[in-house]
C-alpha cells in the first residue's frame, strides 16, 4: 500500500461549491504539507502542519483552509471554489525536523481538481 | 529570498544520449538540494538529495547530480537516457528553518527513439 494516499484522485466541481481533499499517511511522520501545481509554475505551498496543534500558512493560502484531524490525516478545503483553483494538488509528509536526513518530503499521487 | 531556477522548460533528447538538466538556487547558506521526477499522471518521486559531504551524489534510475557551490548549481545528469525517463523533473531547495521546500518550475523531458 502507498505510504501517502490522497482522495479523491480526480474531482470536477462547480464555482461556489465547498470541497474537501483528503490526505492520509502511514509513514508515521509528524509534518504534513499541501501544495498545488500549475503548469509553468511548479509546486507552491498552500499550508503545512508540524503536528496536530500546529498549522501554518504557506505561500498561497488565500481561499483555502486545512484541518489536521490526527497525525496521519491532513485535509484541505476550498470553502467556495473558483475556476482559478483548478490545479493538481499534492500532499506531502516529512519527519519531525532534526537534521537534514529528516527534511526529505514524500509525496502522494495528487488530486486533479477542476472547477467549472 | 530563496529561489530555485530551472532555465530549461523543455528538453528533447534521443534515447541513449546523455542528459543534463540545470538547476540554480539562491540561498544564503548551503541548502539541502533535491531532485524529484514526476511521470505522467503520477506523484513526485525522489531521485536524489544532497545535504553535505561528497558533492557528487548518486540517485535512483542511474541519475546523478553535482553540487557546485561556486555556481550555486545542482545539475542532474544521466549518461544514457531511456525512453522511460520521459517525465517532468523538479529541482527543490529545502530550508531547514521552517522545514520548507522551494521548487523550481520544472523541466519537461521528451525522449525520442
Amino acid at each position: 500500500d502507498a505510504d501517502v494516499t490522497q482522495t479523491p484522485r480526480n474531482r470536477i466541481t462547480k464555482t461556489g461549491k465547498r470541497i474537501m481533499l483528503e490526505c492520509s499517511q502511514t509513514k508515521g511522520h509528524d509534518r504534513m504539507y499541501w501544495y498545488r501545481q500549475d503548469p509553468g509554475l511548479g509546486l507552491r505551498l498552500i499550508y503545512y502542519s508540524f503536528d496536530v496543534k500546529d498549522i501554518n500558512k504557506g505561500e498561497i493560502s488565500d481561499g483555502y483552509s486545512v484541518s489536521r484531524q490526527a497525525q496521519a490525516k491532513f485535509s484541505l478545503s476550498l470553502e467556495s471554489a473558483i475556476p482559478n483553483q483548478t490545479a493538481l494538488y499534492f500532499c506531502a509528509t516529512s519527519e519531525e525536523g532534526g537534521g537534514p536526513e529528516t527534511d526529505t518530503q514524500y509525496f502522494g499521487p495528487g488530486t486533479r481538481l477542476t472547477v467549472l | 529570498a530563496q529561489s530555485v531556477t530551472q532555465p530549461d522548460i523543455h528538453i528533447t533528447v534521443s534515447e541513449g544520449a546523455s542528459l543534463e538538466l540545470r538547476c540554480n538556487y539562491s540561498y544564503g547558506a548551503t541548502p539541502y538540494l533535491f531532485w524529484y521526477v514526476q511521470s505522467p499522471g503520477q506523484g513526485l518521486q525522489l531521485l536524489l538529495k544532497y545535504f553535505s559531504g561528497d558533492t557528487l551524489v548518486q540517485g535512483i534510475k542511474g541519475f546523478e547530480a553535482e553540487f557546485k557551490r561556486s555556481q550555486s548549481s545542482f545539475n542532474l545528469r544521466k549518461p544514457s537516457v531511456h525512453w522511460s525517463d520521459a517525465a517532468e523533473y523538479f529541482c527543490a531547495v529545502g530550508i531547514y528553518t521552517g522545514n520548507q521546500f522551494y521548487f523550481g518550475t520544472g523541466t519537461s523531458l521528451t525522449v525520442i527513439p
